[in-house]
C-alpha cells in the first residue's frame, strides 16, 4: 500500500527558532494536507495543497506541494509555545481516503 | 456548528471481551470515515461510509471489526473480540460532498482503547 514517510519523527523547538519537516511517498498524491494533533484531539486541518509546486501560507505556517507530486515540506516561522504538538502531513487521490505520515513531534527545548 | 461526537471517550477491556464505539457526524456531512491511530503512529482508515453504504473497507480487519451506518447519520464501530493489539486511539471523521470535502474533513476527539 502507500506509504508516507515523515522526517524529522521529533524534534525540540526554542521559541521563535524556524522548524522545517517534510514527508516524501513512493506514490504520486493528487492533494498534500498538514495536520496539528494536541493531545487528547482529532488532527486538525492546517494546510491543504492542490497543484504541483504550489506554495501555500497560513500565518507563520507556508507548506509546498513537489514537482514530482511524491513530497510536501511544511514550514513553521519563529515558534510559539503553542506551536508544540504532533503535525501529519496526508496524501490524497480519488475516492476520499487519506493516507497519514507518522508525524514529527514538536516539543520545546528546556 | 458542532464538531464529530465521539463516545466514550476512554474503553478499558479485558482481551477477548467486545466494545463498541458510536460517531455522530456534523450534520450534512455525507461521508463517514473510521481511523485507527496506534500510538506513535499516524492514523489508518478501517472503513469508509458515503451516507449508509460502505465505499472502502479494504484495511477492516472483518473477522473482529465490524461497523454500520444506520439511516446514514449515526455510526457504530465494534470490535469482537478484542487483542491487546487493538489498543488505539478510534477517530471517526466526516466531510461534505466534493469540492469542499477537504476543509469539511473534520475528526471527533476520538475514543482511547486500551486492550489488557
Amino acid at each position: 500500500g502507500q506509504q508516507l514517510n515523515q522526517s524529522p519523527q521529533s524534534m525540540f523547538i526554542q521559541e521563535g527558532e524556524d522548524v522545517s519537516m517534510n514527508c516524501t511517498s513512493s506514490s504520486i498524491f493528487n492533494t498534500w494536507l498538514w495536520y496539528k494533533q494536541d493531545p487528547g484531539e482529532g488532527p486538525v486541518l492546517l494546510i491543504a495543497l492542490y497543484k504541483a509546486g504550489e506554495l501555500t501560507s497560513n500565518g507563520r505556517l507556508t507548506a509546498q506541494f513537489g514537482i514530482t507530486r511524491k513530497d510536501s515540506f511544511l514550514n513553521i516561522s519563529a515558534s510559539i509555545p503553542s506551536d508544540v504538538g504532533i503535525y501529519f502531513c496526508a496524501g490524497h487521490n480519488a475516492g476520499n481516503m487519506l493516507t497519514f505520515g507518522g508525524g514529527t513531534r514538536l516539543m520545546v527545548k528546556p | 456548528e458542532a464538531g464529530v461526537a465521539q463516545s466514550p471517550r476512554y474503553k478499558i477491556i479485558e482481551k477477548r471481551q467486545s466494545v463498541a464505539f458510536w460517531c455522530n457526524p456534523i450534520s450534512g456531512h455525507a461521508t463517514l470515515y473510521w481511523y485507527q491511530q496506534i500510538l506513535g503512529q499516524g492514523p489508518k482508515l478501517l472503513i469508509q461510509f458515503q451516507n449508509n453504504g460502505v465505499v472502502d473497507d479494504s484495511q477492516l480487519p472483518k473477522d473482529r471489526f465490524s461497523a454500520e451506518r444506520l439511516k446514514g447519520v449515526d455510526s457504530t464501530l465494534k470490535i469482537q473480540p478484542a487483542k491487546l493489539e487493538d489498543s488505539a486511539v478510534y477517530l471517526c471523521a466526516s466531510s461534505p460532498p466534493p469540492p469542499g470535502q477537504h476543509y469539511g474533513y473534520t475528526f471527533g476527539s476520538g475514543t482511547r482503547l486500551t486492550v489488557v
